[in-house]
């Protein structure tokens, strides 16, 4: 069955950078866009990033762009996020999620358990 | 970007009832709109897309519609199962994804 395993949150300091990965397992990777989905504390869902199968498209929320990088592995069937100067905004439980398509951004259709991100 | 509104922010219902949430888009998404129920410290479930296609294995007393920037989700014959959170999500190619702000459905 699909996985989307989450690993790199922790507790950071504000103005630093981390990068977050999510290993995906029982689908075929290569095919799927993947999305970053954060969540703030008692808040609503907020998309973060997207990035289609083969990487040619990459869009960003307007809060992270200029600070966030998504990126993928294929060979390995890891998603990125790197994060950069982050601060207090940016704190939260972030979800990493397969889009129901390859290229532009669609619906998500299986989503990771979450990871929490904190800033102080 | 495309702004969603989710009204209401809060409902209050009770086992058996009928209810209807709204997600409005401050500009024409065509059909291009998910729903998902969330249940606090779960990652979300998708219920619908493309505004009005239930997803497998949703029961069928969800259901969705609209066209352009008003779309409902319903709920025919609340159950205990059903209080939870739920978004709207757009994903018109022209524009970033945005989601809405929520609805929570809580036990009257």
């Amino acid at each position: 069955q699909v996985q989307l395993v989450e690993s790199g949150g922790r507790v950071v300091q504000p103005g630093t950078s981390l990068r977050l990965s999510c290993d995906a397992s029982g689908f075929s990777f290569t095919f799927y866009g993947m999305h970053w989905v954060r969540q703030a504390p008692g808040k609503g869902l907020e998309w973060v990033a997207f990035i289609s199968s083969d990487e040619s498209k990459k869009d960003y929320a307007a809060s992270v762009r200029g600070r966030f990088t998504i990126s993928r592995d294929n060979s390995e069937n890891t998603l990125y996020l790197q994060m950069n100067s982050l601060s207090s905004e940016d704190e939260g439980v972030y979800f990493c999620a397969r889009d129901r398509d390859w290229g532009s951004p669609s619906y998500i259709d299986y989503w990771g358990q979450g990871m929490l991100v904190a800033v102080s | 970007d495309i702004q969603m509104t989710q009204s209401p922010s809060t409902l209050s219902a009770s086992v058996g009832d009928t209810v209807t949430l709204t997600c409005r888009a401050s500009q024409s998404i065509s059909i291009w709109l998910a729903w998902y129920q969330q249940k606090p410290g779960k990652a979300p479930k998708v219920l619908i897309s493309k505004a009005s296609t239930l997803e497998n294995g949703v029961p069928s007393r969800f259901s969705g519609s609209g066209f352009g920037t008003e779309f409902t989700l319903t709920i025919s014959g609340l159950q205990p199962d059903d209080f939870a959170t739920y978004y709207c999500q757009q994903y018109d190619s022209y524009f970033p994804v945005t989601f809405g702000g929520g609805s929570r459905v809580e036990i009257k």
